[in-house]
């Protein structure tokens, strides 16, 4: 149990453009799910709390009309990159908080490379 | 926010080998995890250990919250221990977690 999927799991793109990334809770419940960010060899950083209904927050310095995020059922997060630059090249993983216990269970990740 | 150390930053052990990772952390916390991550990026829930002591095969967890550190034991380590480890705490069970910087783990043959 606790499976936590993540697509696309890798995506190139041209710059300019938005994409899309799905996080899937599969077999519970997840009132809020978590976008972290990860640089080659560094550690995750958090960027935004995804609430399920209603509207994320962001850490400081995280830009939420680059990063628009949205929760729309218990199961399912949402983050769209938008006008992608090659800055925004990372690695981006969801977690997704177990409403029983408060434990967080991560998706694969998402590869982006923006050229 | 939260500070949170990791100690050895790397670490190379010859198979069959004992370790014990470090997690020193700023403040009082409600939530800890410790994840290995793979290769691949993936990360593995190893331990949900906000406080107290957990074992499960040859990894086992403490944590002690009133002196804001928690340890990770590895016993008998194999080769597919390598990888990363991390620990993450939070201030509030239903936080964002704070990520250390890792301790790179190899397990030579």
């Amino acid at each position: 149990g606790a499976v936590v999927s993540q697509h696309p799991s890798r995506v190139i793109c041209k710059s300019g453009t938005s994409v899309k990334i799905e996080c899937r809770s599969l077999d519970f419940q997840a009132t809020t799910m978590f976008w972290y960010r990860q640089f080659p060899k560094k550690s995750l950083m958090l960027m935004a709390t995804s609430n399920e209904g209603s509207k994320a927050t962001y850490e400081q310095g995280v830009e939420k009309d680059k990063f628009l995020i949205n929760h729309a059922s218990l199961t399912l997060s949402t983050l769209t990159v938008t006008s992608a630059h090659p800055e925004d090249s990372s690695f981006y993983i969801c977690s997704a908080r177990r409403d029983r216990d408060n434990e967080q269970f991560f998706g694969p990740g998402t590869r982006l490379t923006v050229l | 926010g939260i500070q949170v150390e990791q100690s050895p930053p790397d670490l190379i052990l010859q198979e069959g080998a004992n370790s014990t990772l470090r997690c020193n952390f700023s403040d009082s916390v409600n939530n800890l995890q410790w994840f290995h991550q793979n290769p691949w990026g993936q990360l593995i829930n190893l331990f949900y250990i906000p406080s107290g002591t957990k074992q499960n095969g040859r990894l086992s967890a403490t944590t002690v919250a009133t002196e804001r550190y928690s340890l990770l034991y590895i016993s008998s380590s194999q080769t597919t221990d390598s990888g990363v480890y991390f620990c993450a705490p939070s201030k509030g069970g239903a936080d964002g977690l704070t990520f250390g910087k890792g301790t790179h783990l190899i397990i030579q043959p």
